[in-house]
């Protein structure tokens, strides 16, 4: 069982659509982070949120936005977004952004546009 | 340019013989240094990690995993292969500029064989 859980597991939406992403986890983590799959490719970071601050974002299109409400949430904002940006959307966790420490993956949100 | 290399898309190995899933990196100073293991439809899961020490680190499931500084390589070992270990690994550095990051190699699907 993960300790991360991502909701909803699966998500199908029009170009014209409005939905977000959901994140949580228990671990007293300070460091949340998303991530943007394709099949049988390494994860690619969109976002760093650290004790509740964005402290990276990869130059990700304004049609994602993210948000970290507290601690233990992160959420991810969907918008007019492409054809191209059906994914497997993951969310994952460490202690901190400092780095020595694994992070920890959600199953993640496997996202279909229409 | 900071870079990860797993230069085998596929390996393939017969159950009950030894299995070896290079990296070589190519990173300033002294990174840490991971490695995941995603089966189908789930996240990723840590497997072990170098932060200093002893060039040789264990992890989960029997896997081990060897630093070399000299030639910059960090390669994912098991002893003993099971079908169960089928699955996508990845090779990842963590850096410390741009924000602090891991950055994925492209993944090494292993294929075990009875």
């Amino acid at each position: 069982d993960t300790e991360v859980t991502q909701t909803p597991k699966h998500l199908v939406m029009g170009m014209t659509n409005k939905k977000s992403l959901k994140c949580e986890q228990h671990m007293g983590h300070r460091a949340m982070y998303w991530y943007k799959q394709k099949a049988k490719k390494p994860p690619e970071l969109m976002f760093v949120y650290s004790y509740e601050k964005l402290s990276i974002n990869e130059s990700v299109p304004s049609r994602f936005s993210p948000e970290c409400p507290n601690s233990s949430l992160l959420n991810l904002h969907l918008h007019a977004l492409q054809p191209e940006d059906s994914a497997l959307y993951l969310c994952a966790s460490s202690p901190y952004s400092e780095g020595n420490q694994p992070q920890h993956f959600g199953d993640g949100t496997r996202l279909s546009i229409l | 340019a900071q870079s990860v290399a797993q230069p085998e898309d596929q390996v393939n190995v017969a159950e009950g013989n030894p299995l070896t899933v290079k990296c070589t990196y190519s990173v300033s100073g002294n990174p840490y240094l991971f490695w995941y293991v995603q089966y189908p439809n789930r996240g990723l899961q840590f497997l072990l990690k170098y932060i200093t020490g002893d060039n040789l680190v264990k992890g989960s499931y029997g896997f081990e995993a060897e630093f070399n500084k000299s030639q910059t390589s960090f390669h994912l070992k098991k002893p003993s292969a099971l079908v169960s270990d089928s699955a996508l690994y990845f090779c990842a550095p963590f850096i410390y500029n741009q924000g602090g990051k891991l950055i994925f190699g492209q993944g090494t699907e292993l294929s075990v064989k009875p």
